[in-house]
């Protein structure tokens, strides 16, 4: 599976836009871009993948670069309850293969200040 | 329901004793996913169920581990002889089968196994 590379942490304040960075260099053109993120003593909740254009759902929006060897997961307005791990993953959707797996990184853990 | 409910939520037991683990899935959800988080982890794939068959068991760490899924819902995953290090919060996803689509999963809130 192609890698993907985040910080371990970063700090956001609240009602400030939060830019989360993912590299995956070795991305492979059939690879969708997914973001998962998990709440303390949660499950990882879906948040958005994309393939090559940006995304905008009600959660955040993903900018995925031209040449797709790095993607933002933007949160436009942190709240409190956004402080959890985000975890970018790259997912071979075409048929055959671990087109089903999931592989976790250890994500960025985002600590938002009030 | 509406989401992926897993119970028990917390587990405690001794070392050498068998567990059961149940998953209850979305309904209409044919895939069905287990893994295993442990302190400061991202989790990892343990096993794959796409209707009653489990398509893909690799990430099952030994013999002691086993994973059903009888009637294509509900699943359960079975621990003998637990040890120490099977300590850690086991989680279950589940999805629409169409994995094109790139759609996401949807996770329980876990079960957090101690072996004591």
């Amino acid at each position: 599976d192609a890698k993907t590379t985040q910080p371990n942490s970063m700090e956001s304040n609240e009602e400030e836009p939060v830019h989360l960075p993912c590299n995956h260099s070795t991305i492979s053109g059939t690879d969708y871009i997914h973001w998962y993120r998990q709440l303390p003593s949660q499950g990882p909740e879906y948040v958005i993948h994309g393939l090559t254009s940006n995304v905008n759902n009600r959660m955040a929006s993903l900018a995925i670069a031209e040449d797709r060897k790095s993607s933002t997961l933007i949160l436009h307005r942190a709240t409190l309850r956004d402080a959890a791990v985000y975890y970018c993953i790259l997912r071979d959707v075409t048929g055959g293969g671990s087109n089903y797996k999931l592989t976790f990184g250890k994500g960025t853990l985002l600590t938002v200040n009030p | 329901g509406a989401g992926v409910s897993q119970t028990p939520s917390n587990k405690v037991t001794e070392k050498g004793k068998y567990v059961e683990l149940r998953c209850d899935p979305i309904s209409g959800h044919t895939a069905l996913y287990w893994y295993r988080q442990s302190l400061g982890q991202g989790p990892e794939f343990l096993i794959y169920f796409q209707g009653t068959g489990a398509a893909d068991d690799s990430g099952l760490p030994n013999d002691r581990f086993f994973a059903v899924r009888p009637e294509g819902s509900v699943s359960t995953l079975k621990i003998q002889r637990t040890e120490r290090g099977d300590s850690a919060v086991y989680l279950c996803a589940s999805s629409l089968g169409d994995f094109r689509t790139g759609r996401g999963y949807t996770f329980g809130s876990g079960t957090r196994l101690t072996v004591v």
